[in-house]
């Protein structure tokens, strides 16, 4: 069954970086877009990254860009999240998802989460 | 940027009822435009996309229904299960998601 799992969370110091990492199974994932989102503690949700099926195409929204930047390893079948110069307002859970429609450039909808990975970003 | 705006803020409501939830766009997403289920600890999950079709395994009680700016999710007949916050989020220019609708089983 599909199933992506998220780790490399934790609690960063403001102005640090993190990397996180979603682990993928279950399906062909070098034919799909990749997201991660997050949820502030008590918030909603927050779309932070898209990656296409084969890594060509990148989009953030303003909150992220050029601080976060998103990979992937097809070999692997792993999406990363690169997390630099993080601030108070980056904590959250971060969940990776994935995109509910194989080979597009643009993102659609997502149909499988994980569990998430906690970040806190705290001096 | 795209701004959903969802409402009721929270609705309560008996089992056996039906729930309406009205998401608005600032403008138009076309038919872009998906809804999830959130439970407490628990990751989302997709229930319509396309502004009208169930995903995989959703109970044909969920529909969705709307195209432009104004979208609806209907709960045909609320069973316990079903208290959790509801998103609605487009693809239309990048992603965003509304603010949520919170619903209570009595």
């Amino acid at each position: 069954q599909v199933q992506v799992v998220e780790s490399g969370g934790g609690v960063v110091q403001p102005g640090r970086s993190l990397r996180l990492s979603c682990a993928a199974s279950g399906f062909a994932f070098s034919n799909y877009g990749m997201h991660w989102v997050r949820q502030a503690p008590g918030k909603g949700l927050e779309w932070v990254a898209f990656i296409s099926y084969d890594g060509g195409n990148k989009y953030y929204p303003d909150s992220v860009r050029g601080r976060f930047t998103i990979s992937r390893d097809n070999s692997q079948t792993t999406l990363y999240l690169q997390m630099n110069s993080l601030r108070a307002e980056d904590t959250a859970m971060y969940y990776c998802a994935k995109d509910t429609h194989s080979g597009n450039d643009y993102g659609y909808f997502f149909d499988y989460w994980g569990q998430g990975t906690l970040v806190t970003v705290s001096s | 940027e795209i701004v959903l705006t969802q409402s009721p803020a929270t609705l309560s409501l008996s089992p056996g009822e039906r729930a309406t939830l009205s998401c608005r766009a600032s403008q138009s997403v076309r038919s872009y435009l998906a809804w999830y289920q959130q439970k407490p600890g628990q990751a989302p999950r997709l229930l319509i996309y396309d502004a009208s079709n169930r995903a995989t395994g959703i109970p044909a009680r969920f529909s969705g229904s709307g195209s432009g700016t104004d979208f609806t999710l209907t709960v045909s007949s609320l069973e316990p299960e079903d208290s959790a916050t509801y998103y609605c989020q487009q693809r239309h220019n990048l992603f965003t998601f509304g603010p949520g609708t919170k619903v209570d089983i009595k």
